[in-house]
């Protein structure tokens, strides 16, 4: 069965750190890029972060560019993104959809919530 | 990075049709055939409805159907039913290699 699970979320205070990641199973995860998508509570989605099946290429939304990194490790089968300096409206629920231009398979996600 | 502009909601009878707009430039929408529709209910995470415009993944249903005329896409979805009420979102691949996504439409089968 084709799968992404997401982990990692939790409360954490402003200004804090935290580091999602995302298993992949049921795939080929190496053939394919990647993505964080966030939907803050009761909001639409906003794309997060995209990389490519090698890493060549990786993009950033302005809202998050210079505080989060997104990576992967295919031999795990694993995609991660390390959020920094966090701040209220980071609080979402975020998930990491497949695909380049259209997002296919997508996870249950994982809540972030950044409050003090 | 601005949102791509779709109605707040939209609603219609069940067997009735229904059409959602999502409106963007030409360096999104209308620059590329990468327009994406997701269906989303409550408490789930999205789902692809409709990829590149107008090809649907294998199990949606026809009755869903995708378009697009210079900066503005839509999605139609024919003979409503029930289990189509739902949130839907437009998404568009970008002139900067990003992905914007529209501000979301909730459909309500009356």
């Amino acid at each position: 069965e084709v799968q992404l699970v997401e982990s990692g979320g939790g409360l954490v205070k402003p200004g804090g750190s935290l580091r999602l990641s995302c298993a992949a199973s049921g795939f080929t995860f190496s053939s394919y890029s990647m993505n964080w998508v966030r939907q803050a509570p009761g909001k639409g989605l906003e794309w997060v972060s995209s990389i490519s099946s090698s890493s060549s290429y990786i993009y950033y939304a302005d809202s998050v560019k210079g505080r989060f990194t997104i990576s992967r490790d295919n031999a795990k089968n694993s995609l991660y993104l390390q959020m920094n300096s966090l701040r209220a409206e980071d609080t979402a629920v975020y998930y990491c959809p497949r695909g380049e231009d259209a997002f296919d398979i997508w996870g249950q996600g994982t809540m972030v919530t950044v409050s003090s | 990075q601005s949102a791509l502009t779709q109605p707040a909601s939209v609603s219609g009878s069940p067997g009735q049709s229904i059409t959602i707009s999502c409106t963007g430039t030409s360096s999104d929408v209308g620059g590329y055939n990468y327009v994406s529709w997701y269906q989303q209910h409550p408490g789930k995470a999205p789902k692809l409805m409709i990829y590149e415009v107008s090809n649907r993944p294998s199990g949606v249903p026809d009755r869903f159907s995708g378009s697009k005329s210079g900066n503005t896409a839509s999605l139609t979805i024919s003979g409503l039913q029930a289990e189509d009420e739902a949130d839907y979102y437009c998404s568009s691949y970008t002139s900067s290699s990003l992905v914007v996504f529209g501000g979301g439409t909730k459909l309500t089968v009356l």
